[in-house]
């Protein structure tokens, strides 16, 4: 099975901020890696697909970067609508998330 | 407008069983996969398993922690996937999530969720 570790697991910011979320597989996932964001109370949300491509309609101050077993989720400017939890998820084999990252309002 | 819509949730006591459905609006449900999930209150997301299309021969693949227990199925004809819960656990309990691909096997759409709580 192919662990993921996600860190840091909370991550305080303010608006405007350029914020970095990482994750690390246990082995190379060959760019086999997606991102999610989620709010309390909904589904969560696709922001980006093998490794660096943007999901219709997501801003474009997300981006994915990464090869291997090292990977991350930038957001350029922090907006007041980003503050969320987010997720990294393996697809090489079968489907592994991280732990999850939660964003909080400094 | 695309739409995946949960039911069947609710509270079970521990060993009994359970069905959830998926039902699909706004798009050709028989040409894409479908993937069920979880998350336990408070905790991280889990994936379940998926079915393939019937062009895919409708393959299912399952996590660990639920195969031999959990059984997904689909039924076209209605734009309905199926989750069938088998001895049900406590730690089984948690909102449970269907989606569908956007890509080959990557999670684009989801449902709102339905909460399964399992309890004596």
């Amino acid at each position: 099975d192919i662990q993921m570790t996600q860190s840091p697991s909370t991550l305080s910011a303010s608006v405007g901020d350029r914020v970095i979320i990482t994750c690390r597989a246990s082995q190379s996932l060959n760019g086999w890696l997606a991102w999610y964001q989620q709010k309390p109370g909904r589904a969560p949300k696709l922001l980006i697909y093998k490794a660096s491509n943007l999901e219709n309609e997501v801003p474009s101050r997300f981006s994915g970067s990464g090869s291997g077993t090292e990977f991350t989720l930038t957001i350029s400017s922090l907006q007041s609508d980003d503050f969320a939890t987010y997720y990294c998820l393996q697809y090489k084999s079968a489907y592994t998330f991280g732990q999850g990252t939660k964003l909080e309002i400094k | 407008e695309v739409q995946l819509v949960e039911s069947g949730g609710g509270l079970v006591q521990p060993g009994r069983s359970l069905r959830l459905s998926c039902t699909s609006s706004g798009f050709t449900f028989g040409v894409y996969a479908v993937s069920w999930f979880r998350q336990a209150p408070g905790k991280g997301l889990e994936w379940i398993g998926y079915i393939k299309s019937k062009a895919y021969g409708e393959t299912t693949e399952y996590a660990a922690s639920v195969k031999g227990r959990f059984t997904i199925s689909r039924d076209d004809s209605e734009g309905i996937a199926y989750l069938q819960m088998n001895s049900l656990k406590i730690e089984d309990t948690g909102v449970y999530y269907c989606s569908r691909d956007v890509y080959e096997y990557i999670w684009g759409t989801w449902g709102q969720g339905t909460l399964v709580t399992v309890s004596s």
